[in-house]
């Protein structure tokens, strides 16, 4: 089944450690994205990129940094340089046009 | 600025219509999407709103005026499993990106 996965599904990091997330689609989708998610919040772009090799930062890129090589693979490392990483993290992809995104099923992040 | 307003809560009784309304900035999106996401779960697609009118699907209907920046969610004959929160995302013009509101929870009672 075509899907996005994201991995792993709770995660705790020690302040000052970085910690990548992944996210692998079989979608064979162009765009991807990165989307944070406080309590009782709604979702804040992050990063996206469009085509493999390019990636544009979304509306709360400090502290994060992406990497694009393959089509199928988008993943976020949250840096040490983010000063507030506990958050709900959610991958996005989507195919070209205005279609729905398909969702991960999200990577909890907490810092301990 | 690309600011997507909805409000924060609302709660509806089970089997009672509820409209859950959204506004936006008209220059910044052609396309109004809507989502549901239960707690701790990803969000997942309802419907997609780029020519004005209403759309249905179901249960669930969504409105949009482009020319007034408005567009809303109408969810008929409530179900417990209704509860949730209801995201708003405008589509840019010149991307994929969507711009999501904060949300609004809404809670379903007996």
């Amino acid at each position: 089944d075509g899907g996005i996965t994201q991995s792993p599904k709770y995660l705790f990091r020690k302040e000052g450690q970085n910690v990548t997330l992944s996210c692998e689609q079989n979608l064979n989708h162009d765009a991807m994205y990165w989307y944070r998610q406080d309590p009782g919040q709604g979702l804040r772009l992050i990063y996206y990129s469009q085509i493999v090799n390019d990636f544009q930062k979304g509306d709360i890129a400090e502290g994060y940094s992406v990497s694009r090589e393959k089509k199928e693979s988008f993943p976020l490392t949250v840096t040490s340089a983010q000063k507030n990483p506990t958050a709900f993290y959610l991958c996005a992809s989507t195919g070209q046009g205005k279609r729905p995104y398909t969702f991960g099923s999200g990577t909890r992040l907490t810092v301990v | 600025g690309q600011n997507i307003d909805q409000p924060t809560e609302m709660t509806a009784t089970e089997g009672a219509i509820v409209q859950i309304n959204c506004t936006y900035q008209t220059s910044g999106f052609n396309g109004l999407f809507w989502y549901q996401q239960h707690a701790g779960e990803a969000p997942t697609f309802l419907s997609y709103n780029v020519l004005d009118g209403l759309e249905e699907k179901g249960r669930f209907s969504s409105f949009l005026s482009r020319s007034k920046g408005y567009s809303y969610l109408l969810l008929k004959e409530l179900q417990m499993k209704d509860s949730a929160s209801y995201l708003c995302a405008g589509s840019s013009y010149n991307t994929d990106k969507l711009i999501f509101g904060t949300g609004t929870r809404l809670q379903v009672f007996p």
